[in-house]
């Protein structure tokens, strides 16, 4: 089954707007974690938020999880053109071994 | 800042050749794992281990994959028989704590072309 399911697929955007990427899952999870991925690098973790949390910070960005909604999204504010990189969800589906569950990603662009 | 390395960066074999991917994962790192990315679709776990044993492993790891650690700071991937369906990037990645706890530190892969 799918899980970690971002949308919209791409988003195009212009420097200094907020963006906001979408993550739905379908199983409990023990936390949800947001990585980027620069086109044909490695994928970067950006932030890690646990099923017990509601929103959490980091820089310019912002994450929320709503466990009841099994959704969560992922807000980059003031975007600027080298936040430009593919944005991955992924969650452990309840393991604790580790494992990680992608989703396709949604691929930012900012526009200068 | 530690990094997780890979070599090689990019390797093309002949299908049925041998191949093995290296990666030096962050040095107090215990937890260890392969993904790979086929090309235009999501990065899939393949193998976790921890305690020079296989933690789990996907559907995908199956017999023509092994990995080892076989001096205490490189990780390998073996893919013994290589076939065309092989051809993706394969990142390495490792964490200090697995699970709820669990951020993983990538490499920047290694892309394997299957001909």
């Amino acid at each position: 089954s799918q899980q970690g399911e971002e949308d919209p697929q791409a988003l195009s955007i212009q420097e200094g707007e907020n963006a906001t990427m979408n993550c739905s899952y379908k199983t409990s999870i023990n936390n949800l974690q947001w990585y980027r991925q620069n086109s044909g690098r490695g994928l970067v973790h950006l932030i890690l938020i646990r099923s017990n949390e509601r929103e959490k910070h980091s820089g310019r960005l912002r994450v929320t999880l709503d466990t009841s909604k099994k959704s969560s999204s992922l807000l980059i504010t003031a975007s600027r053109a080298a936040d430009t990189a593919s944005y991955f969800c992924a969650t452990d589906r309840g393991s604790t071994l580790g494992r990680l569950y992608f989703g396709r990603g949604t691929q930012l662009t900012v526009w200068p | 800042e530690p990094e997780v390395t890979q070599t090689p960066s990019h390797q093309v074999t002949q299908m049925g050749q041998e191949v093995i991917l290296r990666c030096v994962p962050i040095s107090n790192h215990l937890y260890f794992y392969w993904y790979r990315q086929i090309l235009g679709q999501k990065v899939e776990f393949l193998v976790s281990f921890y305690n020079n044993e296989i933690s789990e492993k996907s559907e995908i790891f199956d017999d023509q994959f092994s990995v080892e650690r076989p001096d205490g700071s490189n990780f390998t991937l073996k893919i013994r028989s290589t076939k065309l369906e092989d051809s993706a990037m394969y990142f390495c990645a490792s964490s200090v704590e697995q699970g709820a706890g669990g951020e993983l530190f990538f490499g920047e892969g290694s892309r394997l072309t299957v001909l």
